[in-house]
């Protein structure tokens, strides 16, 4: 069964760096997410993207982060520079045009340090 | 903005007993989708059920079934006959024509043995 994968599983990184945190949607899906949740706390929206641009973003997402899709198949999330509350678990997810269900991507533990 | 509330942080259930998850959500909508998803130790985002809001019919998956009462904007899950695989942290979604989650806070559900 086709799914979500996210690279890296877990990324530690220092206060002031970038990161990019990696996806690769199911094929043919058009639709894509990043969400973000904080240890001990809930799932939180950050953006969505369809048709190679940003349809919707959360007040978290604000200059420092940013999405690409550089090819067919890869959805990236760029933290500029990285700070201590970016620490989070990262989930990427994907969904068809005509269904609202969408598949979560194992998700990428950011540490920032 | 919806809002997703999920009253209770923890439940405990006997193995083999009947535990009932409760969410309740605030939203303008007449057409929307709601979600069950368990979120195991590994951290992992696992779709459990969906409801389409136009759907009188209560959704079931095997033990997990949902009690829909769109009136009263209420959606609980009940998981039946629970194993000790069920432990986990249990969220409920709302999805509208945005198509982006909104989480509540999470259940914490522990079985005991």
């Amino acid at each position: 069964e086709p799914e979500v994968t996210q690279t890296p599983s877990h990324q530690v990184t220092q206060m002031g760096q970038e990161v990019i945190l990696r996806c690769v949607p199911i094929s043919n899906h058009l639709y894509f997410y990043w969400y973000r949740q904080i240890l001990g706390q809930k799932v939180e929206f950050l953006v969505s993207f369809y048709n190679n641009e940003i349809s919707e973003k959360s007040e978290i997402f604000d200059d420092q982060f940013s999405v690409e899709r550089p090819d067919g198949s890869n959805f990236t999330l760029k933290i500029r520079s990285t700070k201590l509350e970016d620490s989070a678990m990262y989930f990427c997810a994907s969904t068809k045009s005509d269904s609202y269900e969408q598949y979560f991507g194992p998700g990428t533990r950011l540490t920032v340090t | 903005a919806q809002t997703v509330t999920q009253s209770q942080p923890e439940m405990s259930v006997q193995e083999a007993e009947t535990v009932t998850l409760s969410c309740t959500y605030d939203t303008s909508e007449s057409d929307y989708y709601l979600f069950w998803y368990k979120q195991p130790p590994s951290r992992q985002m696992i779709l459990v059920i969906r409801q389409e809001a136009y759907k009188q019919q209560n959704a079931t998956e095997n033990r997990f079934s949902v009690n829909f009462q769109k009136a009263a904007k209420s959606f609980s899950l009940k998981i039946s006959d629970s194993q000790l695989g069920d432990a986990a942290m249990y969220f409920c979604a709302y999805s509208s024509n945005d198509y982006k989650l909104s989480f509540g806070a999470g259940t914490t559900v522990t079985v005991r043995a």
